[in-house]
């Protein structure tokens, strides 16, 4: 069965300092993975996604993830982190591999201190 | 455009009580789905549509709870009765297409608290 698991359920940081959000899949096949951010109150947004083309993936507001099949990971970075970046990241799989559902990890907290 | 609408934004019932939830989809999207969110998890699938049919209710606990979408766009939620463990985020999805590669649309959700 498909699966992502966050390593870490809270991650600290200082304002300018690099992001690792650390994310473990497991998969029968060759997955699509994601991973999404919720603001408080706020609803899920997409931050960027992994179909099997480029390894390296760029998404919004400076986030990026590697896919490396090796080590079945699919890690978050950000080089810098701003204040706004503070929210909950989940890394997602899909359920099949038509990829017709989602499977969510169960989350990050990345808190952002001054 | 305009996205994925919910309602109510949050709701109170006492345990044995029913309730419903409502989503408006975006415009066009054939897929839906309902997405339960336990504080502290990440969210859970419960039910697929694909235009106004199921498509995956695998996870939806059926004595419980019920979802329809007639016409193939809104779609309601329901839980009768309700037991303390339903306290959750209840998120509404949509998308163009049943490949979740195209990309889904979240609402921010019904916060639903059982008492």
């Amino acid at each position: 069965a498909q699966s992502v698991t966050q390593l870490d359920s809270h991650v600290s940081v200082s304002e300018g300092t690099p992001v690792l959000l650390r994310c473990n899949y497991s998969s029968s096949y060759s997955p699509s993975l994601f991973w999404y951010v919720q603001h408080p109150n706020k609803g899920l947004q997409l931050l960027l996604k992994y179909t099997s083309a480029a390894t390296l993936v760029k998404g919004i507001n400076g986030f990026e993830a590697e896919f490396k099949k090796s080590e079945t990971s699919f890690h978050l970075t950000k080089p810098s982190a701003h204040m706004s970046d503070a929210a909950e990241y989940f890394c997602v799989v899909t359920v099949n591999q038509a990829g017709t559902a989602l499977i969510f990890g169960k989350g990050t907290t990345l808190s952002v201190s001054s | 455009e305009a996205g994925v609408a919910q309602s109510p934004r949050y709701k109170i019932i006492e345990k044995r009580q029913s309730v419903a939830f409502w989503c408006n989809p975006i415009s066009g999207h054939a897929t839906l789905y309902w997405y339960q969110q336990i504080l502290g998890q990440g969210p859970k699938l419960l039910i697929q549509f694909q235009n106004n049919g199921v498509v995956d209710d695998s996870q939806l606990p059926k004595d419980r709870f019920s979802a329809e979408r007639l016409k193939g766009v809104d779609s309601t939620l329901k839980i009768q009765p309700a037991k303390l463990e339903d306290s959750a985020v209840y998120l509404c999805a949509s998308s163009l297409s049943d490949r979740a590669n195209y990309g889904y649309t979240f609402g921010s959700g019904t916060r639903l608290t059982v008492v």
